[in-house]
């Protein structure tokens, strides 16, 4: 099984372009994450969507945007890159979402992650 | 702010050694994960524990969640070489639903030296 597939798995951008990072799963899984993981500062959520057709801001939305095509993608945008926005980029998947009485508990399945630069 | 704080940052240990890392909060979270991350890779679910004092053992792993659902234990018995890696915890908000509210600790990076 494929499990989460992110593309592209490196990306390196000039200050200013945009560019969209793509994530899929296999899992029939209901809720989709976007996290970025920077030295010092852990795993930290951008985005997350609780179902096919809902998006919600995490702790650091600014910047980016997301758009949950169907049940099996999420993709995450970057409109105007800036150097702030280079890091490793993960997408995650869990059986928990909308609507209950899906445990939160759930584990997340992460991809492998897309090290994006911005110079 | 929940907060989860991870010791030690960082881990250099022979091949055999024990040895324990640590997850711990003030605040009280309805469950606990542990996952295990390696170079180039995203993080992997080791282990759930929602029960305060509950102990599960995964091979030579031990994870034990506080009774309190304070902080949590994760302990390696005879280390190898294949246990290297980043060991995070991430705790779960009560009635968060869809795992948004989980808490992420910052890490701690293992070395295991043959």
């Amino acid at each position: 099984n494929a499990g989460v597939t992110q593309t592209p798995k490196f990306q390196v951008l000039k200050t200013g372009q945009s560019m969209t990072l793509q994530c899929a799963q296999d899992m029939n899984h209901n809720s989709m994450y976007w996290y970025r993981q920077d030295p010092g500062m852990g795993l930290r959520l951008i985005y997350y969507s609780a179902s096919e057709g809902t998006t919600d801001k995490g702790e650091v939305p600014n910047g980016y945007n997301v758009s949950r095509l169907n049940k099996r993608e999420f993709s995450l945008r970057l409109e105007s890159a800036a150097p702030s926005q280079t890091s490793v980029y993960f997408c995650a998947s869990s059986i928990a979402g909308l609507p209950p009485p899906w445990s939160y508990n759930s584990p997340l399945h992460f991809g492998n992650g897309t090290r994006l630069t911005v110079t | 702010t929940q907060l989860l704080e991870q010791s030690p940052q960082f881990l250099s240990i022979q091949e055999g050694e024990n040895l324990t890392v640590y997850c711990n909060s003030s605040s009280v979270f309805s469950s606990l994960q542990w996952y295990r991350q390696e170079p180039g890779e995203g993080p992997v679910l080791l282990v759930t524990v929602v029960t305060g004092g509950e102990v599960k053992k995964l091979k030579r792993l031990t994870f034990q969640f506080g009774d309190a659902r304070k902080d949590s234990s994760l302990h390696i018995t005879a280390a190898q070489p294949g246990d290297t890696g980043l060991y995070l915890c991430a705790g779960g908000e009560a009635n968060a639903g869809n795992n948004r509210k989980l808490i992420w600790g910052l890490g701690t990076s293992l070395a295991v030296n043959p």
